[in-house]
């Protein structure tokens, strides 16, 4: 299945580094979503972008930037991040939120990150 | 605090036994509700999902879950399990007013030959 892809699939930098995630979704949806999975915690939404706006930043710390250039394209950029980011970094795609209409959300492989 | 719990962490089960997989949930108000599994070394997947109407729905393989409004519950069934259905299975919840999906901290079934 490749209606959402993750690159890369594997991640391992220093603190000092800046790296970037890139996810992209095949399904002609129009919102995009970040995840992070972390051992023994349920996964925590990210950032949420709808119909290419920022709808949802969950309290996700400032070395953790979003960037939705279109519908298709969402980038995680990185830097200096600690070692308690280590992580699954899931993306996420779903036909786009409008008002009080359920939507559904497909997810990428992810991006294991290893952060020394 | 709104929450979605999954009750059985570890699940190990013999082949052809029968499944249930508990999830209660916190929320008030609408909700849609989702199972999703994930297989070893595969990406989460769409199991099943509840938005409205029949409370009994139907997933891929054979899986079906029962909405229970009174119980906040959303309990996740197969009769009878094959050795290929060894996965992480999440619970999700999605309020109605809101963008997030909600998971539980998934339980892990080991299905033994």
């Amino acid at each position: 299945e490749t209606g959402v892809t993750q690159t890369p699939r594997h991640l391992v930098m220093g603190m000092t580094n800046k790296k970037s995630l890139k996810c992209e979704q095949h399904l002609g949806h129009n919102a995009m979503y970040w995840y992070k999975q972390s051992a023994k915690k349920p996964l925590e939404l990210m950032f949420v972008y709808n119909f290419k706006e920022q709808t949802e930043n969950n309290s996700v710390p400032s070395r953790f930037s979003p960037e939705c250039p279109n519908s298709s394209h969402l980038f995680l950029h990185l830097h200096t991040l600690q070692p308690e980011d280590s992580a699954l970094y899931l993306c996420a795609s779903s036909q786009g939120q409008r008002a009080g209409v359920p939507d559904t959300q497909y997810f990428g492989p992810g991006t294991r990150l290893t952060v020394l | 605090a709104q929450s979605v719990s999954q009750h059985n962490h570890h699940v190990i089960l013999s082949e052809a036994a029968s499944l249930e997989l508990g999830c209660n949930y916190s929320y008030g108000g609408t909700v849609n509700l989702f199972w999703y599994v994930q297989y070893p070394g595969q990406h989460l997947q769409l199991l099943l999902k509840y938005f409205s109407g029949d409370p009994l729905v139907k997933g891929i393989k054979g899986f079906e879950a029962e909405f229970i409004k009174s119980k906040f519950s959303f309990n996740l069934r197969k009769p009878s399990v094959q050795w290929s259905d060894t996965a992480e299975y999440f619970c999700a919840v999605n309020p109605n007013s809101g963008y997030a999906l909600n998971f539980g901290k998934g339980t892990s079934l080991l299905v033994t030959p």
